[in-house]
């Protein structure tokens, strides 16, 4: 089944700490991006891929990089955790158009 | 002035009202036009995607884009409890084709 994955779900992790979050999507889409929401807030684009070795920064400034070294996969790490990177991070894919987000990482940096 | 602004809300509806969702926008680049529903601590769920003036309509759901005065409408028809959600418009178009650009979200609750 075409689907969209993240892991883990939910993370909590101490400052200082490297994070990587993983998603995967199966949907054969070349385009894929990264958001954070705080609840009750905005999506807000951190960063986006028109495919393989692409990536730019979004709207958002955010201290996370990310990679595409495969078209299905699209981690995004933080080297350094810190109490203001506690957020929820959705990932998402599209193909012409429209774009399906996967089920998201809530992060929390202690 | 944000590209895409939609009515904050909150909205409260009893069940079985029509609930109407709106958005305005001002980039008359923007070509597609979304309606993502997002329940807490979820990942937006796509509703509905077109990228014609008119109507679409999926079961109780209706969507209703005026690219003449860039304004678009989610419509909800026998709302149920089920239905209470946050509601995002988004559109996409132009040089950031791929790119979506997201209202602020309108939370809904519908009492049984």
């Amino acid at each position: 089944e075409a689907d969209i994955y993240q892991t883990p779900r939910y993370l909590v992790i101490g400052t200082g700490k490297k994070i990587t979050l993983e998603c995967s999507q199966t949907m054969g889409h070349d385009k894929m991006y990264w958001y954070q929401q705080d609840p009750g807030m905005e999506l807000h684009l951190i960063h986006y891929s028109y495919g393989v070795n692409s990536t730019e920064k979004g709207d958002l400034s955010s201290e996370s990089t990310v990679s595409r070294i495969r078209t299905e996969h699209f981690p995004l790490t933080l080297e350094s955790a810190r109490p203001s990177h506690t957020s929820q991070y959705l990932c998402a894919s599209s193909g012409l158009g429209e774009q399906f987000f996967g089920p998201g990482t809530r992060l929390t940096v202690l | 002035q944000k590209e895409v602004e939609q009515d904050p809300g909150p909205l409260s509806v009893p069940e079985g009202a029509i609930v109407s969702l709106n958005c305005t926008y001002s980039n008359s680049a923007f070509q597609y036009f979304m309606w993502y529903r997002q329940y807490s601590r979820k990942g937006p769920e796509l509703l509905m995607y077109t990228y014609s003036s008119g109507n679409k309509e999926d079961g109780r759901f209706t969507a209703q884009v005026d690219k003449s005065s860039k304004y678009i409408s989610l419509f909800i028809r026998d709302s149920q409890p089920s239905d209470s959600a946050t509601y995002l418009c988004a559109e996409a178009g132009g040089t950031s084709y791929g790119k979506l650009t997201f209202g602020q979200g309108t939370i809904l609750t519908v009492h049984p």
